[in-house]
C-alpha cells in the first residue's frame, strides 16, 4: 500500500541555518505530494504541494521538488526563521479512483532558536 | 471565506460514553474527509464522504464508530462505549473534485480525552 517516511525529529537549528527535512514515499500509479504544517496550537496548514513529476512546489521561502526516479519529496528553506518552529508533515494522495485520502507521514518537528 | 469549522474544540469523557462530533466543511467543497491523529503521529485516515455518500471506511473505523453527512453539508463522527484508547485528535478536511489534485483545507480539530 501507499506510505510516507520522514526523518525523525526533533530538528534544531539557529536562525538563518539551512533547513532539509527528507521525505520518501511508496505509491502506486501518480500520487499528489503535499507538505503541512502545524504551528503550535493550530490545525494543519498547507505549506506547498506538487502534483506531477519534476514539480517544484514553493510557498514562504519553502521549496520540495516532486522526484519520482528517487521516490522523494525533500522539504528545504535557505534561511529558516524563529518563527517556522512547528511540527512538519509530508504527505500524498492517491489517483481518483482512491478517493483522494491523504497518507501522511509521522512529521517531523522543527524547532528554530534565536 | 469561512474555513473548515469543528465543535466541540476538546470533549473530556469516560470511557464507556457516547461521544459526537461536528464538522462543517467550506461550503462549495463536496468531499469531507475525517482523521484520527495521536500524539507524536501523523494523521490517519478514518473516512470520506463525496455529498452524501460515504464512499470508504478505513479499518481503523471499528464498530463503534460511525459518521454520517445528512443533506451533503455538515458532517457528525459518533463514537459509542468510548475507550481509553479512542484519546486523540480527530480532523476534518474538505475538498473539491474539481481540479483533481485533492487539496485538504482542515479545520483545527476535536481534542478527545477519555478518563
Amino acid at each position: 500500500g501507499n506510505s510516507v517516511t520522514q526523518m525523525e525529529g526533533p530538528v534544531t537549528l539557529s536562525e538563518e541555518a539551512f533547513l532539509t527535512i527528507n521525505c520518501t514515499y511508496t505509491a502506486t500509479g501518480y500520487p499528489s505530494l503535499f507538505w503541512y504544517v502545524q504551528y503550535p496550537g493550530e490545525g494543519l496548514q498547507l505549506l506547498l504541494k506538487a502534483t506531477k513529476a519534476d514539480d517544484k512546489g514553493s510557498n514562504k521561502g519553502f521549496e520540495a521538488t516532486y522526484r519520482k526516479e528517487t521516490t522523494s519529496f525533500h522539504l528545504e528553506k535557505g534561511s529558516v526563521q524563529v518563527s517556522d518552529s512547528a511540527v512538519y508533515f509530508c504527505a500524498l494522495s492517491g489517483s481518483y479512483n482512491q478517493g483522494g485520502k491523504l497518507i501522511f507521514g509521522q512529521g517531523t518537528e522543527l524547532s528554530v532558536k534565536p | 471565506d469561512t474555513g473548515v469549522s469543528q465543535d466541540p474544540r476538546h470533549k473530556i469523557t469516560k470511557r464507556g460514553q457516547n461521544v459526537t462530533f461536528r464538522c462543517d466543511p467550506i461550503s462549495e467543497h463536496n468531499r469531507l474527509y475525517w482523521y484520527r491523529q495521536t500524539l507524536g503521529q501523523g494523521p490517519e485516515f478514518l473516512t470520506y464522504f463525496q455529498n452524501e455518500a460515504q464512499l470508504e471506511k478505513s479499518r481503523l473505523l471499528s464498530d463503534r464508530f460511525s459518521a454520517e453527512r445528512p443533506k451533503g453539508s455538515f458532517s457528525t463522527l459518533e463514537i459509542q462505549r468510548t475507550e481509553q484508547g479512542d484519546s486523540a485528535m480527530y480532523l476534518c478536511a474538505s475538498s473539491t473534485t474539481g481540479t483533481g489534485n485533492y487539496e485538504q483545507y482542515f479545520g483545527p480539530g476535536t481534542r478527545l480525552t477519555v478518563t
